[in-house]
C-alpha cells in the first residue's frame, strides 16, 4: 500500500507568480483534501475533491483552485501569489467508503513567496 | 475566537511521565475527533480518532471526548523521547474527516 506523495518538496516563487502543487493519494482512497499550514499554526482546510468535483471549500479566495484526475491524484493551483501564501501545503487522502475518521497526509510542499 | 483552541505549550516532561494534551471547541456539531502527531518538517500522522463522547485506548495512548463540556484530551503513558513532536487535535462535522478543523498544536519534548 503506497502512501500519499507530494511534489515538489520545496518551492520558491516571487509575488504575483502562479504555482502548481501535486499530490498522489493513498492506494484505495478516492477523496483528496488540501490544507495550508502557516508556521506555528495548525492546518487550515482549503478544499476537498471527490469524483473530480470540488466537495467543499474553506475560507480561501478563488485564486486558490484545484483539480482531481480520474486516478484520484490532485493539483492545487495558486494564482497571483502573495507573501502570506508562504506556508506548508498539505495534501490528505481519505475514502468516503472507508473508515470515516481517517485521513492520511503527505509530507507537504513548502512554498516560500519572496 | 477560533472554533478549536489547544493548549499551546511548549510542554517538557521527563521520560516515563504521563502526558495530558487538551483541546476545547465551540462548535457542537463536531462529531469526529482526531489526534495527529507532527514531527518537524513532516506531514501530520494520524494517531487516533473517536466518534462522539467516551474513551478510546490504543497502546500507550488514550483519547477522551466529553461533548457536554466540549473538551477532548489525549493521554500518553510511559512517555518516550521518540514521542517528542507537535500534537494536533482536529475535529469534523459529520463523517468527512477530510474537512477537519485543527487546533494550533502543542509541542511536546520528552527528556531522557
Amino acid at each position: 500500500e503506497t502512501g500519499v506523495t507530494q511534489s515538489p518538496t520545496h518551492l520558491i516563487k516571487t509575488r504575483g507568480q502562479q504555482v502548481t502543487l501535486r499530490c498522489s493519494s493513498q492506494s484505495g482512497h478516492n477523496t483528496v483534501s488540501w490544507y495550508q499550514q502557516a508556521l506555528g499554526q495548525g492546518p487550515q482546510f482549503i478544499f476537498q475533491y471527490y469524483r473530480e468535483e470540488e466537495n467543499g471549500r474553506g475560507n480561501f479566495p478563488p485564486r486558490f483552485s484545484g483539480l482531481q484526475f480520474p486516478n484520484y491524484s490532485s493539483e492545487l493551483n495558486v494564482n497571483a501569489l502573495e507573501l502570506d501564501d508562504s506556508a506548508l501545503y498539505l495534501c490528505a487522502s481519505s475514502s468516503r467508503q472507508g473508515r470515516r475518521g481517517e485521513q492520511y497526509f503527505g509530507p507537504g510542499t513548502r512554498l516560500t513567496v519572496t | 475566537q477560533k472554533e478549536v483552541e489547544q493548549d499551546p505549550g511548549p510542554l517538557s516532561v521527563p521520560e516515563g511521565a504521563i502526558v495530558s494534551l487538551n483541546c476545547t471547541y465551540s462548535n457542537s456539531a463536531f462529531q469526529y475527533f482526531m489526534w495527529y502527531r507532527q514531527y518537524s518538517r513532516k506531514g501530520p500522522e494520524l494517531l487516533m480518532y473517536t466518534y462522539s463522547s467516551g474513551n478510546k485506548e490504543d497502546g500507550r495512548f488514550t483519547a477522551q471526548v466529553d461533548k457536554s463540556s466540549k473538551y477532548i484530551s489525549l493521554f500518553i503513558r510511559d512517555s518516550q523521547p521518540s514521542d517528542s513532536a507537535t500534537y494536533l487535535c482536529a475535529m469534523s462535522v459529520g463523517t468527512n474527516a477530510g474537512k477537519s478543523t485543527f487546533g494550533d498544536g502543542t509541542t511536546l519534548t520528552v527528556k531522557p
